[in-house]
């Protein structure tokens, strides 16, 4: 158990729509990075969160973003979908500014996208 | 895009058998990490090794890192059929972001 937490595990929506996925964080883990994960493929890094402030971003468009809460919770929201936006999604937690902190992953959210 | 490639895509050795999985990665790093992912699941950290460190244990896996070559090695000794799993190698960036490579799926059979 890696104490992150990630909910619904699985999310069906139709081209178009916009889904927000949810992250709890381990207790005092001040970032929060997210990632995607295609079938056969590695985690694609999206962004990362420190305290509550966007600290990095991968090659992924606007209309992907995210919210960091006080709480150790996260958001990441994806509007106007796409069938590529078919995928697992993770998010990962860290003591301090990564990468040179290990990450702690959730189980994911599989996305299918129709 | 991604920063480390890993070798072979994929690998099937008995039980009892040692594994060996390599990474291969572009820019300078200051750390590379080994993760490890059950049925297309969440990833479990295995070990990071800093640039300044050439090998370091866990257990039965040894990973080694030649900056030189830009490359790492994950060794797992006496592999189980609980070690099937997909291994990820894992890189810094900028000091962004943990960058993942594509990933070597490991089939272990009894």
């Amino acid at each position: 158990e890696t104490g992150v937490t990630q909910s619904p595990t699985h999310l069906i929506k139709t081209r178009g729509q916009q889904v927000t996925l949810r992250c709890s964080s381990q207790s005092g883990h001040n970032t929060v990075s997210w990632y995607q994960q295609a079938l056969g493929q590695g985690p694609q890094f999206i962004f990362q969160y420190y305290r509550e402030e966007e600290n990095g971003r991968g090659n992924f468009p606007p209309r992907f973003s995210g919210l960091q809460f006080p709480n150790y919770s996260s958001e990441l929201n994806v509007n106007a979908l796409e069938l590529d936006d078919s995928a697992l999604y993770l998010c990962a937690s860290s003591l301090g500014v990564a990468p040179s902190e290990k990450l702690f992953f959730g189980s994911g959210t599989q996305l299918s996208v129709l | 895009s991604q920063q480390g490639e890993e070798d072979p895509q994929a690998l099937s050795i008995q039980e009892g058998e040692n594994a060996t999985m390599n990474c291969s990665y572009k820019t300078s790093i200051n750390n590379l990490q080994w993760y490890r992912q059950n049925s297309g699941r969440g990833l479990v950290h295995l070990i990071l090794i800093r640039s300044n460190e050439r090998e370091k244990h866990s257990g039965r896996l040894r990973v080694t890192l030649d900056t030189s070559k830009k490359s790492s090695s994950l060794l797992i000794t006496a592999s189980r059929a609980a070690d099937t799993a997909s291994y990820f190698c894992a890189t810094d960036q900028a000091g962004t972001a943990l960058i993942f490579g594509k990933g070597t799926t490991l089939s272990v059979s009894s």
